[in-house]
């Protein structure tokens, strides 16, 4: 397997502009996390998914975050409009079921909002 | 609220030196425990994984302790070696998400 895939890996935007980080979950696995890591803040939990469904969304930041999962294989997290601080890494997740099993992590999305 | 502190929050050590990362939390009530590995620029390597149940696990020269009661774990490392060089942060599960510690960034150097 080819393991969570992550894409863009890179992204420069404008501050106002629409950004949307996508994520591929490896096969079979039913959870999937979207995280942000700064050098301020660490690794934060933005959302996460089972099942296709969002079972918690506390961890984003503001209205301006949304998150989609219309299938196993595939999501999306956008920002509308972003904002110079929201330059982070963004990472996604998936394992095969909940917290209580192991998480694999994609490469990440390295966001800069200028 | 779960939280996750790992000290020291850097460590740089002669090749060949045994250490010992720790990581602590606040609430017993877990479902497991990962230590991660983190390259510079990188994404995330699960290195170990804990269940609440188990008492340590072993990978080649990695050893993870985990003792839930007093809300504590360990990473040990035998025989560093400057590849070991990276961010290692450990991450509990007493919900469905993982929440991180602050990662402990260590230098082997040769």
């Amino acid at each position: 397997d080819a393991g969570v895939i992550q894409s863009p890996r890179h992204e420069v935007t404008e501050m106002g502009q629409e950004v949307t980080l996508r994520c591929k979950p490896i096969s079979g696995h039913n959870s999937l996390f979207w995280y942000r890591q700064t050098m301020m803040r660490g690794l934060e939990l933005l959302i996460y998914f089972n099942n296709n469904v969002p079972i918690d969304d506390s961890g984003m930041p503001e209205d301006r975050f949304s998150a989609k999962m219309p299938n196993a294989s595939f999501s999306t997290l956008k920002i509308q409009p972003s904002e110079p601080r929201d330059s982070a890494v963004y990472f996604c997740a998936s394992s095969l079921g909940t917290g209580r099993l192991e998480a694999f992590f994609g490469q990440g999305t390295r966001l800069t909002v200028v | 609220k779960q939280e996750v502190t790992q000290i020291p929050a850097a460590l740089s050590v002669p090749e060949g030196e045994n250490l010992v990362l720790n990581c602590s939390f606040t609430d017993s009530a877990i479902y497991n425990l990962q230590w991660f590995r983190q390259d510079p620029g990188k994404g995330l390597t699960s290195l170990l994984l804990i269940q609440s149940s188990q008492r340590e696990q072993t990978s080649g020269r990695l050893n993870a302790s985990l003792d839930k009661s007093s809300g504590r774990s360990t990473l040990y490392i035998a025989a560093s070696q400057p590849g070991d060089s990276a961010t290692y942060l450990c991450a509990v599960s007493n919900t469905d998400k993982l929440i991180f510690g602050t990662g402990t960034r260590l230098q082997v150097f040769p």
